[in-house]
């Protein structure tokens, strides 16, 4: 069955600071979706990546996704304290049920 | 408007109790799903539903029973609560290949 991984599980940084999250999957990626929680709400869609080398971005996060289609970065530049909160990487299945299978998640602390 | 919506926010419970988790969507999708989010907050899979008719059952103990009686609606009720059982519960909906949408999540307390 594949699997996500997600580095680093924790990361702390200054205001201001550039940091990135990695994921990376046991196996080629059917679609590769990003996702934000913050503490007692749910999972907030950021981005989807589909295609080998592509590279979308939305205000200061950029996420992409490399040629062989098995690992994703998620980069943050200039963070804010409205940054802060766990990021998940979500992979499609290949049999197209809809399902997703998530990374362990990365938290995210921005101090001011 | 609220997507997907799911009730209630906090359950706190004894063990042993049964419980049942409300969730609907109004995005008109044709699949739901049920995720658990653990303590150490990974999420993972159990039920899906498309069309009320169940797609995914992601070895959860029989205890777990989803329940879809139209394409909006699919509830979660839980036998014989156990410790074990505490966690975040989040609904779900999709379509496609287009990004699932989540709801707040239940909190899950069984003492």
């Amino acid at each position: 069955s594949q699997e996500l991984e997600q580095s680093p599980q924790s990361l702390i940084v200054q205001e201001g600071k550039n940091l990135t999250i990695n994921c990376t999957s046991s196996k080629t990626l059917y679609g590769l979706y990003w996702y934000k929680q913050k503490y007692g709400e749910g999972l907030i869609f950021l981005m989807m990546l589909q295609k080998g080398g592509e590279e979308k971005s939305h205000e200061k996060i950029t996420a992409k996704l490399d040629e062989k289609k098995q690992q994703s970065s998620l980069h943050i530049t200039a963070s804010q304290p409205s940054h802060a909160g766990i990021y998940l990487c979500g992979a499609g299945s290949s049999s197209n049920t809809g399902k997703l299978i998530f990374g362990q998640g990365t938290t995210l602390q921005v101090k001011p | 408007d609220t997507a997907v919506s799911q009730t209630p926010k906090y359950l706190v419970t004894q063990m042993g109790n049964d419980k049942s988790i409300k969730c609907e969507q109004n995005l008109g999708h044709d699949t739901m799903y049920w995720y658990k989010q653990d303590s150490k907050k990974f999420l993972k899979i159990m039920f899906s539903y498309n069309n009320k008719e169940l797609i995914i059952n992601e070895t959860v103990p029989n205890r777990f029973s989803p329940k879809s009686p139209d394409k909006a609606h699919l509830n979660l009720h839980i036998n014989s609560l156990e410790l074990g059982d505490s966690a975040v519960y989040f609904c779900a909906s999709g379509t496609g290949d287009s990004p699932l949408h989540f709801g707040n999540g239940t909190r899950l307390t069984v003492t």
